[in-house]
This record gives structure tokens, C-alpha cells and sequence, in this order.
């Protein structure tokens, strides 16, 4: 069964630092990974996806990366802004077999940018 | 387009009773999926559709839990004789089927909060 850890489960921040956020997987075989946002209350924004056979994605200040053999993956974020604060949530999907249609979450990375 | 919708946001109920919860879909998506996620926690795969056939179910989805998908577009999710570890949020997402050139992403909506009392 696929297992998704993220660290740290709470970050804060002074505003204007770089920041990196983790997220590790049990099992290698993903289709792809993707990493949302959600704000208090509200659902999930996508911020990128990375398939299996790409190493990183860019959009804006933030860069996520992915070592599948590694079973790892970072969110960086660039240049910190009050309004990143939020809960980060990595999730990934299995390449096949049972539960390949759905994604597995971690429990997220609550970020606290302090103006 | 408008994005997945969801509605209502909020639900209050007292136990045993029952609620549903209704989804619309990004227009050309195929596939819908149903999620759960309690308070400090990340979502947890309910259900998901390919058009109008459910192909997936967790074994979170108890008998009371019953998820329809008429004519592929829109869903609704009922939960019958709600018990209080039912309040969670419910959360809808949408995408097309993976393909050569197509990544598959999902689009969550706001989700709709239940609360049992």
C-alpha cells in the first residue's frame, strides 16, 4: 500500500526566504506526483504536476522536483510571501494495478510566511 | 467554465439523519472522484467515476455511503443514518483519463463541510 510522509507537518517562516518543502513515497511506481495548496476551509488548488518520467516542473516562484527511485520529491518555493501561507499537500498516483486511479495524499506541510 | 462546484459548502445534521451532496464537474472531464478529509489530515479516496460507471470504491465507503453519477456528468454523494465520524469535508475532483497527451491532473472543488450533531 502506498504510503506519502511530509516534512516538516508545520513550517514558519520570516517573508523573502526560500523554502523547501518534502514529501517521500513507499512505492517507486507512480504515474505521476502532483502538489496542491489549500487555505483554511477551502478545497485543493493545483500547483504542478510531475510525471514519472520528468525530473522537475517550474510555475512562478515554485519548483518541484522528483527522484522516483529515491521515492522522493520537493516543493520549493522561491522569494516567501505572506500570501503563501497554507497547507501543502503532496499526492501520487500508482503507474497500475488497484488504486492506480486515485491519488494517495500526505498529511501536508502547514507554511506559515510572517510578514 | 467554472471549475468543479460544489454544493452545499456546509451542512449541519443531526445524527441519523440523512444528507447528500452534489457535484458538477469541469464540463469535458470523464472522470470524478470522491474524497474525504478530516481535520489535519490529507484527502482519502472515497469513490470515481469514468463517465457514468463507478469503477472504484474504498472500503471507507460504507453501505450507508451511496455515490451515483446519472448520464456521466454531474454526482451526488449520499450518506444515509449519519453518524458524528461522518463530519469531514467531502471533496469532489475532476480530470480527463490519462493519455499520450494528457497528464490526467485533477481539479478539486471547494468541498462541502458536514457536520454531524
Amino acid at each position: 500500500k502506498q504510503e506519502v510522509t511530509q516534512i516538516p507537518a508545520a513550517l514558519s517562516v520570516p517573508e523573502g526566504e526560500n523554502l523547501v518543502l518534502n514529501c517521500s513515497f513507499t512505492d517507486s511506481a507512480i504515474y505521476n506526483l502532483q502538489w496542491f495548496r489549500q487555505d483554511p476551509g477551502k478545497g485543493l488548488t493545483s500547483l504542478l504536476l510531475i510525471q514519472s518520467s520528468q525530473r522537475e516542473q517550474t510555475s512562478g516562484r515554485l519548483n518541484a522536483s522528483l527522484d522516483k527511485s529515491s521515492g522522493r520529491s520537493t516543493l520549493y518555493i522561491a522569494a516567501s510571501q505572506p500570501g503563501d501561507s497554507a497547507t501543502y499537500l503532496c499526492a501520487v498516483r500508482l503507474y497500475s494495478g488497484a488504486g492506480s486511479y486515485q491519488l494517495t495524499f500526505g498529511k501536508g506541510t502547514k507554511l506559515s510566511v510572517i510578514p | 467554465d467554472t471549475g468543479v462546484s460544489q454544493d452545499p459548502r456546509h451542512k449541519i445534521t443531526k445524527r441519523g439523519q440523512n444528507v447528500t451532496f452534489r457535484c458538477d464537474p469541469i464540463s469535458e472531464h470523464n472522470r470524478l472522484y470522491w474524497y474525504r478529509q478530516t481535520l489535519g489530515q490529507g484527502p482519502e479516496f472515497l469513490t470515481y467515476f469514468q463517465n457514468e460507471a463507478q469503477l472504484e470504491k474504498s472500503r471507507l465507503l460504507s453501505d450507508r455511503f451511496s455515490a451515483e453519477r446519472p448520464k456521466g456528468s454531474f454526482s451526488t454523494l449520499e450518506i444515509q443514518r449519519t453518524e458524528q465520524g461522518d463530519s469531514a469535508m467531502y471533496l469532489c475532483a475532476s480530470s480527463l483519463a490519462p493519455a499520450r497527451m494528457n497528464t490526467g491532473e485533477l481539479f478539486f472543488g471547494e468541498g462541502s463541510r458536514l457536520t454531524v450533531l
